[in-house]
Protein backbone atom coordinates (compact mmCIF):
# COMPACT_ATOMS: atom_id res chain seq x y z
CA UNK A 1 0.00 0.00 0.00
CA UNK A 2 0.93 3.97 -0.42
CA UNK A 3 3.48 4.82 2.29
CA UNK A 4 5.73 7.72 3.88
CA UNK A 5 9.20 7.45 5.14
CA UNK A 6 10.87 10.16 6.92
CA UNK A 7 13.63 11.12 8.25
CA UNK A 8 13.94 10.21 11.98
CA UNK A 9 14.20 13.29 14.59
CA UNK A 10 14.62 15.21 16.45
CA UNK A 11 17.18 17.04 14.59
CA UNK A 12 18.81 20.04 16.57
CA UNK A 13 19.86 22.83 14.76
CA UNK A 14 21.51 26.40 15.45
CA UNK A 15 19.86 29.37 13.71
CA UNK A 16 20.55 30.53 10.27
CA UNK A 17 21.30 26.66 9.60
CA UNK A 18 20.47 24.97 6.56
CA UNK A 19 18.11 22.77 7.28
CA UNK A 20 17.15 19.08 5.49
CA UNK A 21 13.80 16.68 6.48
CA UNK A 22 14.35 13.78 3.91
CA UNK A 23 11.07 12.47 2.76
CA UNK A 24 10.36 8.94 0.53
CA UNK A 25 6.87 7.74 -0.50
CA UNK A 26 5.48 4.89 -2.30
CA UNK A 27 2.25 5.22 -4.13
CA UNK A 28 0.59 3.15 -7.08
CA UNK A 29 -1.00 5.98 -8.80
CA UNK A 30 -0.05 9.71 -9.23
CA UNK A 31 -0.13 11.31 -5.68
CA UNK A 32 -0.35 15.40 -4.38
CA UNK A 33 2.72 15.97 -1.90
CA UNK A 34 2.40 17.47 0.86
CA UNK A 35 4.59 19.24 3.98
CA UNK A 36 2.32 19.86 7.31
CA UNK A 37 3.77 21.58 9.89
CA UNK A 38 2.41 21.01 13.86
CA UNK A 39 3.51 23.53 16.71
CA UNK A 40 3.50 22.26 20.28
CA UNK A 41 0.29 22.43 21.40
CA UNK A 42 -1.44 23.07 17.88
CA UNK A 43 -3.15 21.15 14.96
CA UNK A 44 -1.73 20.55 11.67
CA UNK A 45 -0.88 23.43 9.28
CA UNK A 46 -0.42 22.87 5.96
CA UNK A 47 2.87 24.27 5.05
CA UNK A 48 3.42 23.53 1.25
CA UNK A 49 2.01 21.45 -1.37
CA UNK A 50 3.19 20.10 -5.15
CA UNK A 51 0.97 18.66 -7.62
CA UNK A 52 2.91 16.71 -9.83
CA UNK A 53 6.28 15.70 -10.82
CA UNK A 54 9.41 18.47 -11.09
CA UNK A 55 6.78 20.84 -9.48
CA UNK A 56 8.39 23.00 -6.59
CA UNK A 57 6.00 24.00 -3.37
CA UNK A 58 7.32 27.00 -1.32
CA UNK A 59 5.97 28.97 1.78
CA UNK A 60 7.75 30.97 4.22
CA UNK A 61 11.17 30.20 3.08
CA UNK A 62 10.55 26.53 3.34
CA UNK A 63 10.57 24.56 -0.59
CA UNK A 64 10.26 20.82 -1.82
CA UNK A 65 10.28 19.28 -5.20
CA UNK A 66 8.46 16.11 -5.89
CA UNK A 67 11.14 14.11 -7.19
CA UNK A 68 9.10 11.04 -9.25
CA UNK A 69 12.40 9.68 -10.08
CA UNK A 70 13.75 8.70 -6.69
CA UNK A 71 9.89 9.46 -4.95
CA UNK A 72 10.97 12.16 -2.65
CA UNK A 73 9.95 15.10 -1.47
CA UNK A 74 12.78 16.74 0.47
CA UNK A 75 11.72 19.62 2.84
CA UNK A 76 14.81 22.59 2.71
CA UNK A 77 14.74 25.67 3.82
CA UNK A 78 18.16 27.70 3.70
CA UNK A 79 18.17 29.42 7.61
CA UNK A 80 16.19 28.21 10.27
CA UNK A 81 14.68 30.53 13.05
CA UNK A 82 13.85 29.73 16.80
CA UNK A 83 10.33 29.64 15.73
CA UNK A 84 10.64 26.94 13.19
CA UNK A 85 10.91 24.62 16.10
CA UNK A 86 8.06 22.06 15.56
CA UNK A 87 7.21 18.87 14.26
CA UNK A 88 7.04 18.40 10.08
CA UNK A 89 5.27 16.09 8.89
CA UNK A 90 5.51 14.52 5.14
CA UNK A 91 2.45 13.37 3.39
CA UNK A 92 0.60 12.20 0.19
CA UNK A 93 -2.97 12.29 -1.09
CA UNK A 94 -4.50 10.13 -4.31
CA UNK A 95 -7.59 12.13 -4.33
CA UNK A 96 -10.57 10.04 -6.00
CA UNK A 97 -11.80 12.53 -8.82
CA UNK A 98 -13.25 15.99 -7.17
CA UNK A 99 -13.97 14.40 -3.89
CA UNK A 100 -10.42 13.90 -2.14
CA UNK A 101 -8.76 11.38 -0.53
CA UNK A 102 -7.13 10.59 2.57
CA UNK A 103 -3.48 11.80 3.53
CA UNK A 104 -0.85 9.25 5.26
CA UNK A 105 1.23 10.70 6.89
CA UNK A 106 4.80 9.75 7.76
CA UNK A 107 5.88 9.43 11.42
CA UNK A 108 6.52 13.23 11.58
CA UNK A 109 10.40 14.92 12.47
CA UNK A 110 11.00 17.32 15.67
CA UNK A 111 12.57 20.31 14.82
CA UNK A 112 14.55 21.99 17.67
CA UNK A 113 16.39 25.31 16.72
CA UNK A 114 18.30 26.94 18.98
CA UNK A 115 19.31 30.87 19.03
CA UNK B 1 -6.78 29.77 11.74
CA UNK B 2 -7.97 27.18 9.14
CA UNK B 3 -11.12 27.93 9.35
CA UNK B 4 -12.26 24.73 10.54
CA UNK B 5 -13.77 24.21 14.41
CA UNK B 6 -13.87 21.32 17.05
CA UNK B 7 -15.45 21.05 20.14
CA UNK B 8 -15.12 20.81 22.61
CA UNK B 9 -10.90 20.94 23.01
CA UNK B 10 -10.25 18.57 26.03
CA UNK B 11 -12.64 15.65 26.91
CA UNK B 12 -11.62 13.68 29.61
CA UNK B 13 -13.79 10.57 30.43
CA UNK B 14 -13.74 6.79 31.85
CA UNK B 15 -13.12 3.50 30.48
CA UNK B 16 -16.64 2.11 28.91
CA UNK B 17 -17.58 5.48 28.40
CA UNK B 18 -19.82 7.38 24.74
CA UNK B 19 -18.81 10.17 23.29
CA UNK B 20 -19.07 12.41 21.05
CA UNK B 21 -16.77 14.87 18.65
CA UNK B 22 -18.04 17.95 16.69
CA UNK B 23 -16.19 19.35 13.65
CA UNK B 24 -17.50 22.05 11.51
CA UNK B 25 -15.79 22.09 7.82
CA UNK B 26 -14.74 25.38 6.21
CA UNK B 27 -17.25 27.10 4.64
CA UNK B 28 -18.28 25.07 1.37
CA UNK B 29 -16.10 22.34 1.74
CA UNK B 30 -17.72 19.57 0.88
CA UNK B 31 -15.18 17.00 2.58
CA UNK B 32 -14.71 15.92 6.25
CA UNK B 33 -11.92 13.74 7.39
CA UNK B 34 -11.15 12.31 10.33
CA UNK B 35 -7.44 11.34 11.64
CA UNK B 36 -6.43 9.94 14.98
CA UNK B 37 -3.15 11.06 16.51
CA UNK B 38 -0.76 8.65 19.61
CA UNK B 39 2.48 8.32 20.32
CA UNK B 40 2.71 4.69 18.99
CA UNK B 41 0.34 4.92 15.90
CA UNK B 42 1.53 8.19 14.52
CA UNK B 43 -1.33 10.23 12.38
CA UNK B 44 -3.51 7.62 11.52
CA UNK B 45 -6.88 8.51 8.98
CA UNK B 46 -10.06 7.00 10.27
CA UNK B 47 -13.01 8.15 7.98
CA UNK B 48 -13.77 10.80 5.35
CA UNK B 49 -17.33 11.85 4.15
CA UNK B 50 -18.34 13.90 1.17
CA UNK B 51 -21.33 15.72 0.87
CA UNK B 52 -22.96 13.60 3.55
CA UNK B 53 -22.04 9.94 2.21
CA UNK B 54 -19.08 7.97 3.38
CA UNK B 55 -16.82 7.81 1.00
CA UNK B 56 -13.81 6.29 2.72
CA UNK B 57 -12.31 4.47 5.27
CA UNK B 58 -9.51 3.47 7.20
CA UNK B 59 -8.50 2.25 10.47
CA UNK B 60 -11.47 2.95 12.40
CA UNK B 61 -12.63 0.96 14.94
CA UNK B 62 -16.38 -0.74 14.70
CA UNK B 63 -16.59 1.02 18.25
CA UNK B 64 -16.46 4.08 16.67
CA UNK B 65 -18.85 5.72 14.27
CA UNK B 66 -19.32 8.99 12.14
CA UNK B 67 -21.42 11.04 10.24
CA UNK B 68 -21.91 14.11 8.08
CA UNK B 69 -25.35 15.91 8.16
CA UNK B 70 -26.52 18.39 5.69
CA UNK B 71 -25.43 21.44 6.97
CA UNK B 72 -22.07 19.49 6.56
CA UNK B 73 -21.02 19.37 10.20
CA UNK B 74 -19.54 15.94 10.91
CA UNK B 75 -19.23 13.97 14.33
CA UNK B 76 -17.07 10.95 15.46
CA UNK B 77 -19.02 8.35 18.00
CA UNK B 78 -16.83 6.39 19.92
CA UNK B 79 -17.79 4.02 22.63
CA UNK B 80 -16.78 1.72 24.95
CA UNK B 81 -13.79 3.42 25.29
CA UNK B 82 -10.55 2.12 26.35
CA UNK B 83 -7.15 3.38 28.23
CA UNK B 84 -5.61 2.94 24.56
CA UNK B 85 -8.60 5.64 22.65
CA UNK B 86 -6.25 8.32 24.17
CA UNK B 87 -5.34 10.24 21.84
CA UNK B 88 -5.62 13.91 19.63
CA UNK B 89 -8.89 13.30 17.22
CA UNK B 90 -8.29 15.73 14.32
CA UNK B 91 -11.07 16.72 11.70
CA UNK B 92 -9.65 18.41 8.71
CA UNK B 93 -12.27 19.59 5.45
CA UNK B 94 -11.11 19.87 1.94
CA UNK B 95 -12.47 22.01 -0.88
CA UNK B 96 -15.40 21.90 -3.42
CA UNK B 97 -16.37 22.98 -6.62
CA UNK B 98 -18.40 25.69 -5.59
CA UNK B 99 -15.68 27.55 -3.93
CA UNK B 100 -13.01 26.99 -6.83
CA UNK B 101 -10.84 25.26 -4.26
CA UNK B 102 -8.54 22.32 -4.66
CA UNK B 103 -10.22 19.04 -3.49
CA UNK B 104 -6.53 17.39 -2.45
CA UNK B 105 -5.76 20.30 0.09
CA UNK B 106 -6.92 19.30 3.70
CA UNK B 107 -7.61 21.91 6.52
CA UNK B 108 -6.84 20.65 10.05
CA UNK B 109 -8.95 21.68 13.17
CA UNK B 110 -7.17 22.32 16.45
CA UNK B 111 -8.12 18.42 17.28
CA UNK B 112 -9.59 16.98 20.39
CA UNK B 113 -7.48 15.76 23.36
CA UNK B 114 -9.48 12.63 24.40
CA UNK B 115 -8.06 11.62 28.03
CA UNK B 116 -9.90 7.74 28.70
CA UNK B 117 -9.10 7.17 32.09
Amino acid sequence: GDSVTQMEGPVTLSEEAFLTINCTYTATGYPSLFWYVQYPGEGLQLLLKATKADDKGSNKGFEATYRKETTSFHLEKGSVQVSDSAVYFCALSVAFYNQGGKLIFGQGTELSVKP
Amino acid sequence: DSGVTQTPKHLITATGQRVTLRCSPRSGDLSVYWYQQSLDQGLQFLIQYYNGEERAKGNILERFSAQQFPDLHSELNLSSLELGDSALYFCASSGSSARGGTFYEQYFGPGTRLTVT
